[in-house]
């Protein structure tokens, strides 16, 4: 069983507000992932992180960014909330070692009016 | 041409059959490859993962490889009603740096 958190499970919020999408994983993964996912869509990886300090942008464009101060802990933040940043966003973990499989947490459905 | 490629589907089944679901890739330096289930709202689950040409088997559930041709598939016997979801393939292409590569997604919907 994946342990894998992630708060809140969805949110509200107007155009202009900062956010913050709190991702934890208690496995000790050195690797961890956001995805974007819209529904009926496909996964959308937006940043990972291969460790502590270490974090690089994905293959879709995003105007979030990430950090990563603690293993466990990789918190997604957006400035300035817009329409289209509407979407679920999925945190993932895996190990650094192969098969490299990802361990997804529950979601962060996220509405910006 | 896509890294990983499934065909988006329905693919409609009654309850009790076989339900067989493909995916394709491009990448010949690819390792392990992977299927995700995915109900509707909800994040993907990993149901496993094979890396070996051949059949891996769990419960109810198939994968095989076949690296030769660059395509895995799952197999899904007694299909049950509670099996209707969007299954994802993801596989891990060596110039990605062991991140993983989904594919889109095939729905699948058994009818009881």
């Amino acid at each position: 069983e994946a342990d894998i958190y992630q708060t809140p499970r969805y949110l509200v919020i107007g155009t202009g507000k900062k956010i913050t999408l709190e991702c934890s994983q208690t496995m000790g993964h050195d690797k961890m992932y956001w995805y974007q996912q819209d529904p009926g869509m496909e996964l959308h990886l937006i940043h990972y992180s291969y460790g502590v300090n270490s974090t690089e942008k994905g293959d879709l464009s995003s105007e979030s960014t990430v950090s990563r101060i603690r293993t466990e802990h990789f918190p997604l933040t957006l400035e300035s909330a817009r329409p289209s940043h509407t979407s679920q966003y999925l945190c993932a973990s895996s190990e650094d070692r192969a098969p490299y499989e990802q361990y997804f947490g529950p979601g962060t459905r996220l509405t910006v009016t | 041409q896509k890294e990983v490629e499934q065909n988006s589907g329905p693919l409609s089944v009654p309850e009790g059959a076989i339900a067989s679901l493909n995916c394709t890739y491009s990448d010949r330096g690819s390792q392990s490859f992977f299927w995700y289930r995915q109900y509707s709202g909800k994040s993907p689950e990993l149901i496993m993962f094979i890396y070996s040409n051949g059949d891996k088997e769990d419960g109810r559930f198939t994968a095989q490889l076949n690296k030769a041709s660059q395509y895995v598939s799952l197999l899904i016997r007694d299909s049950q009603p509670s099996d209707s979801a969007t299954y994802l393939c993801a596989v891990d292409p060596m110039e990605y740096g062991n991140k993983l590569v989904f594919g889109a997604g095939t729905i699948l919907r058994v009818k009881s």
